[in-house]
């Protein structure tokens, strides 16, 4: 079993250009979550994705944006990228059982920076 | 919003030592987790704490959900310097929805040999 993979670990852009980062979920999950984490900081939710729909936004523009596919995979993409979106972008996956809380499993996370 | 405050945010301690880790909110979450991310790798489940006063023990790491479910700390026992990393704490938050975690802002350990 494998568990979440992200890609590329490290990238490197400008202001103003554009970002797609990429999940693999966990093996039989159907749930996948992004969070930023800040240097210093605790992850922040982004969005989550369940059945391919947006199920649920954290406080992010609309600049930020994901899918996710039939094989349950995800890519987070960023517009008009600011300096501020310097960050460890973290996927998590999980199966949506119905409880109140499905344990989320991490992957090694995209560190971001935008010059 | 529900947040959860970490305290300290940094601890520098020698091998051996106990510390504890505070995780407080002004919030009732129905479950609290803690986790340990390592630099370059993405966070590791710990423990999950779900009943109010639940003790849980892993190895020399001792976990407690406060009665009102509102806090837990985590305390470590003889710290060793493999114990060094980010540990965070989070929860989900009260009602339906996306089941988004919400994090503290960590606490930095390191522990010296």
């Amino acid at each position: 079993e494998t568990g979440v993979t992200q890609s590329p670990t490290h990238l490197i852009k400008t202001r103003g250009q554009q970002v797609t980062l990429r999940c693999s979920s966990q093996s039989g999950h159907n749930t996948v979550s992004w969070y930023q984490q800040a240097l210093g900081q605790g992850p922040q939710f982004i969005f989550q994705y369940y059945r391919e729909e947006e199920n649920g936004r954290g406080n992010f523009p609309p600049r930020f944006s994901g899918l996710q596919f039939p094989n349950y995979s995800s890519e987070l993409n960023v517009n008009a990228l600011e300096l501020d979106d310097s960050a460890l972008y973290l996927c998590a996956s999980s199966v949506m059982s119905g409880r109140t809380w499905d344990e989320q499993f991490f992957g090694p996370g995209t560190r971001l920076t935008v010059l | 919003t529900q947040l959860l405050e970490q305290s300290p945010q940094f601890l520098s301690i020698q091998e051996g030592e106990n510390l504890t880790v505070y995780c407080n909110s002004s919030s009732v979450f129905s479950s609290l987790q803690w986790y340990r991310q390592e630099p370059g790798e993405g966070p590791v489940l710990l423990v999950t704490v779900v009943t109010g006063g639940e003790v849980k023990k892993l190895k020399r790491l001792t976990f407690q959900f406060g009665d009102a479910r509102k806090d837990s700390s985590l305390h470590i026992t003889a710290a060793q310097p493999g114990d060094t990393g980010l540990y965070l704490c989070a929860g989900p938050p009260a009602g339906r929805g996306a089941q988004k975690l919400v994090f503290g802002q960590g606490t930095r350990l390191t522990i010296n040999p």
